[in-house]
């Protein structure tokens, strides 16, 4: 499959290490934000959503971090595996844009095994 | 597991020509969305459907592209005439309700135009 994203920032972590890809949002307006997981030649996947009443939330081996005051979300993995190599998506919900999804520009995450 | 799914996969067309493609969200899901993600980028919305009503197509090149979803379940995205600039992944995706839902993408038609 092609590569998704050939210049992207890249975060690379060994294996077994735990990971944070942070993602800046400029919209006030935003109530939801999703975080997206997407491998080469395939379309996104749902990681974790959180709405803007919280400020965090918890997976399976994923903790998203919400803080409205500046602007910023954060997808922590914990012991990261090869398998989560892949470019990372924050997307946001704009109440006051027709509720738009919209996504911000991603990150690769390679893992060393 | 309920897939949003998407024709073709793959879709060479040479500039000029007209090409479109096909998205079948997940069943009882009311909002559907086109994308298109440019190599090295992440996905920029085209237009967004409530079943059969467009809720924003401001982002989407009237000029050359144009979608329907006519009874609120598939939709299509046309492109015509298509420019070299059009290579790109596009994607569909669904969502329970308008906002604040999460959306599920299907697997995209990787477009080239040569």
């Amino acid at each position: 499959g092609e590569s998704v994203g050939l210049h992207l920032p890249t975060l690379s972590v060994q294996e077994g290490d735990n990971s944070i890809i942070n993602c800046a949002y400029s919209n006030s307006a935003s109530d939801y934000f999703i975080w997206y997981k997407q491998e080469s030649g395939k379309g996104p996947q749902f990681i974790i959503d959180i709405r803007s009443n919280m400020d965090k939330r918890q997976g399976q081996r994923v903790t998203v971090l919400l803080n409205k005051t500046v602007k910023h979300l954060s997808l922590q993995i914990a012991a990261t595996q090869p398998g989560d190599s892949a470019v990372y998506f924050c997307a946001e919900n704009i109440s006051n844009a027709g509720n738009m999804l919209t996504f911000g520009g991603g990150t690769r995450l390679m893992v060393k095994p | 597991e309920a897939e949003v799914a998407q024709s073709p996969r793959y879709k060479i067309t040479e500039k000029s020509q007209a090409v479109a493609f096909w998205c079948d969200p997940i069943s009882g899901h009311a909002t559907l969305y086109w994308y298109r993600q440019i190599l090295g980028q992440g996905p920029e919305l085209l237009v967004q459907f409530q079943d059969e009503s467009v809720v924003d197509d401001s982002q989407l090149p009237k000029d050359r592209f144009s979608a329907e979803r006519l009874k609120g379940v598939d939709s299509t995205l046309k492109i015509q005439p298509a420019e070299l600039g059009d290579s790109a992944m596009y994607l569909c995706a669904s969502s329970l309700e308008l906002g604040r839902t999460e959306a599920f993408f299907g697997q995209g038609t990787r477009l080239t135009v040569v």
